[in-house]
């Protein structure tokens, strides 16, 4: 069925480091996407977002990458700082549906 | 900008008492807004989808009788539990989209947390 996965369930990085957090998709009518972080106890935070036109969007120390061949999307965390500390969920809106799917969250802990 | 408040943060009640979670788009009209429940470690799983001024659209095994969704107004949707028991504690969720936007964008509340005793 449709779904939005993630290879791996928690991830844990040096302070300084860069931080690589991935996301396998099913739908392929999905046409856009997009990464939230959530903080222990709070909604959902955006962070970066692209559509199924692009393959590489860059923010502030985020970059979002879509390979739509493998179907799959990866969010980079560069410099990653304790501030990072959340769980990450990659969101994919189905055309039509109107409607995002979640993923299942990567929680990304920072050593110092 | 885009800011989304819930009301209120959280929530104790007794079984088989009603509780009303509120969503309000603080900055901007919300023509489209969702409802999420999200149990510990778990993902946000979608509960309904309402539009302004007409009725929610569920989805699978979300009984729309048990979780009433009003959205009168551009800025403001309402979660009634009612009849709620221990297994309906959980965090709720709430996003809006923006109308005035072209965009698919949600921008989420910062969650409601209802135990139920």
């Amino acid at each position: 069925g449709e779904s939005v996965g993630l290879h791996l369930p928690t991830l844990s990085v040096q302070e300084g480091d860069n931080s690589i957090i991935n996301c396998a998709y099913s739908n392929s009518a999905s046409d856009y996407f997009i990464w939230y972080k959530q903080e222990s106890g709070k909604g959902p935070q955006f962070i970066i977002d692209i559509r199924s036109n692009m393959d590489k969007r860059q923010g502030q120390r985020v970059t979002v990458l879509l390979n739509k061949t493998v179907k799959h999307l990866s969010l980079q965390i560069a410099a990653t700082q304790p501030g990072d500390s959340a769980v990450y969920f990659c969101a994919e809106n189905i055309q039509g549906a109107q409607k995002l799917v979640f993923g299942q969250g990567t929680r990304l802990t920072i050593n110092p | 900008g885009a800011v989304v408040s819930q009301h209120p943060s959280w929530v104790i009640c007794k079984s088989g008492t009603s509780v009303k979670i509120e969503c309000r788009s603080l900055d901007f009209q919300a023509t489209t807004m969702f409802w999420y429940r999200q149990f510990p470690k778990q993902s946000l799983m979608l509960m309904a989808t309402s539009n302004e001024g007409s009725k929610a659209t569920y989805e699978q095994g979300v009984e729309k009788d048990k979780f009433l969704i009003n959205h009168a107004s551009l800025t403001l949707s309402t979660l009634t539990v009612t009849s709620a028991h221990p297994e309906d504690s959980s965090f709720y969720i709430c996003s809006a989209r923006d109308g005035g936007r072209s965009t698919d964008t949600q921008y989420f509340g910062p969650g409601t947390r209802l135990t139920v005793l």
